[in-house]
């Protein structure tokens, strides 16, 4: 696609459920990056996938957060039993090869996360 | 690890007027980047200007320009002849030039344009 886009764009939960959030990268970017937003913060660094190698999930806050990227293309953020403070916005990001590229992400929109 | 600092949460500046915002950071590399991106009410981080460590001179878009000051850790942004379009918010962030992938982002400066 022209560029980074995700779904859905809002979405209000109850606490204790799962969610999923979608993101399709830009056609041809092998690396994609997941951050979170929250109120009146940066951006915090999630998780990162480069390809098919083995996903750097250093920046997960808990076991409740899980990602997968099926086929090189789109990936999936997972959030189970949701709690208040994982109220957010959640962006994703993709790029070109990362050690090729001079570090330029291309975000998409992001996914509101709100949950009572 | 590397931290961004951002020391103005809010700026202020009135339309046609020159502004700048404040980023300094913590490394020990010496090869690197650094960015500036500007995020709108719509949520998409937009990049305004990008600058190698390596690079003495300082980088400029159009309207924006950045002075770097490598020993001191400071990459601070300009916007010359402010417009309405230029209110969002900005982060100033870095990433490793050899090491590491991930953006590292300052918890951002929120600018308002006064006509």
């Amino acid at each position: 696609g022209a560029g980074v886009s995700q779904s859905p764009s809002n979405k209000v939960t109850e606490k204790g459920k799962d969610v999923e959030l979608r993101c399709d990268p830009i056609s041809g970017h092998t690396a994609l990056y997941w951050y979170r937003q929250s109120l009146g913060q940066g951006l915090e660094f999630l998780i990162y996938f480069q390809g098919n190698s083995a996903p750097d999930k250093s920046g997960l806050p808990s076991d409740r957060f899980s990602a997968e990227r099926t086929g090189g293309s789109v990936s999936t953020l997972t959030i189970q039993r949701t709690q208040q403070e994982d109220s957010a916005v959640y962006l994703c990001a993709s790029s070109r090869r990362s050690h090729t590229n001079t570090g330029e992400l291309f975000f998409g929109e992001g996914s509101r996360l709100t949950v009572l | 690890a590397q931290t961004v600092t951002q020391s103005q949460p809010e700026m202020s500046v009135q339309e046609a007027e020159t502004v700048t915002l404040s980023c300094t950071y913590d490394t020990s590399e010496s090869d690197y980047y650094l960015f500036w991106y500007k995020q709108p009410p719509s949520r998409q981080m937009i990049l305004v200007i990008r600058q190698e460590a390596y690079k003495q001179q300082n980088a400029t878009e159009n309207r924006f320009s950045v002075n770097f000051q490598k020993a001191a850790k400071s990459f601070s942004l300009k916007i010359s002849d402010s417009q309405l379009g230029d209110a969002a918010m900005y982060f100033c962030a870095y990433r490793n030039s050899n090491s590491g992938y991930a953006l590292n982002f300052g918890k951002g400066t929120s600018l308002l344009v006064t006509p």
